[in-house]
């Protein structure tokens, strides 16, 4: 029972180059998130989806695109890296958008774009 | 924008006290929720507390809310060094919305 995983762990791009982080958990839950944490900052909400088959924009959607390949993996792709883009990217699942449960985080990845 | 701010912005105090932070919010709330970040890992959930709760407990943990004044406080006693992370609040506004957390408070225990 890994809880939620993401990869790659660290990455370095170049400005202008794209990527895809990868998400998966292993809870069955239905909902599930991405967030950017820059200093100071706290946790800022990127893109979430409520079940299989749906995603929304949150607060910091610019410059990304989310895809829920399952019910278990959700991916956000950087089409075109800017250094304002370089952050710590977290995802985060839980089993219902606002219910009154706990969300459960992955490691994180620490993106630096140059 | 976030709804949650968290004060103070660091806190720093010696193993055995104990640590108060305050979460401040805007907006009516479904839920309020306190989680830990341990440097450079993911967060990790602490306690969720109803609206129509007043006061609850974990361990050493104890968190208050009160909803006239849009606030919530979290109180770890007899503080370890081991407790020395950052610390977030987060609210839900109704029953579908996601969690918006706010800037946290860095607490440090000194040994």
């Amino acid at each position: 029972n890994a809880g939620v995983t993401q990869t790659p762990k660290f990455q370095v791009l170049k400005t202008g180059q794209s990527m895809t982080l990868q998400c998966a958990q292993d809870m069955n839950h239905n909902s599930m998130y991405w967030y950017r944490q820059d200093p100071g900052m706290g946790l800022r909400l990127i893109y979430y989806s409520a079940s299989e088959g749906t995603t929304d924009k949150g607060e910091v959607p610019n410059g990304y695109n989310v895809s829920r390949l399952n019910k278990r993996e959700f991916s956000l792709r950087l089409e075109s890296a800017a250094p304002s883009q370089t952050s710590v990217y977290f995802c985060a699942s839980e089993p219902f958008v606002g219910s009154y449960n706990e969300q459960f985080f992955g490691p994180g990845t620490r993106l630096t774009v140059l | 924008s976030q709804q949650g701010e968290e004060d103070p912005q660091a806190l720093s105090i010696q193993e055995g006290e104990n640590a108060t932070m305050n979460c401040s919010y805007k907006t009516s709330i479904n839920n309020l929720q306190w989680y830990r970040q341990n440097s450079g890992r993911g967060l990790v959930h602490l306690i969720l507390i109803r609206s129509n709760e007043r006061e609850k407990h974990s361990g050493r943990l104890r968190v208050t809310l009160d909803t006239s004044k849009k606030s919530s406080s979290l109180l770890i006693t007899a503080s370890r060094a081991a407790d020395t992370a950052s610390y977030f609040c987060a609210t839900t506004t109704s029953g579908n919305t996601p969690l918006v957390f706010g800037k946290g408070t860095r607490l440090s225990v000194i040994a």
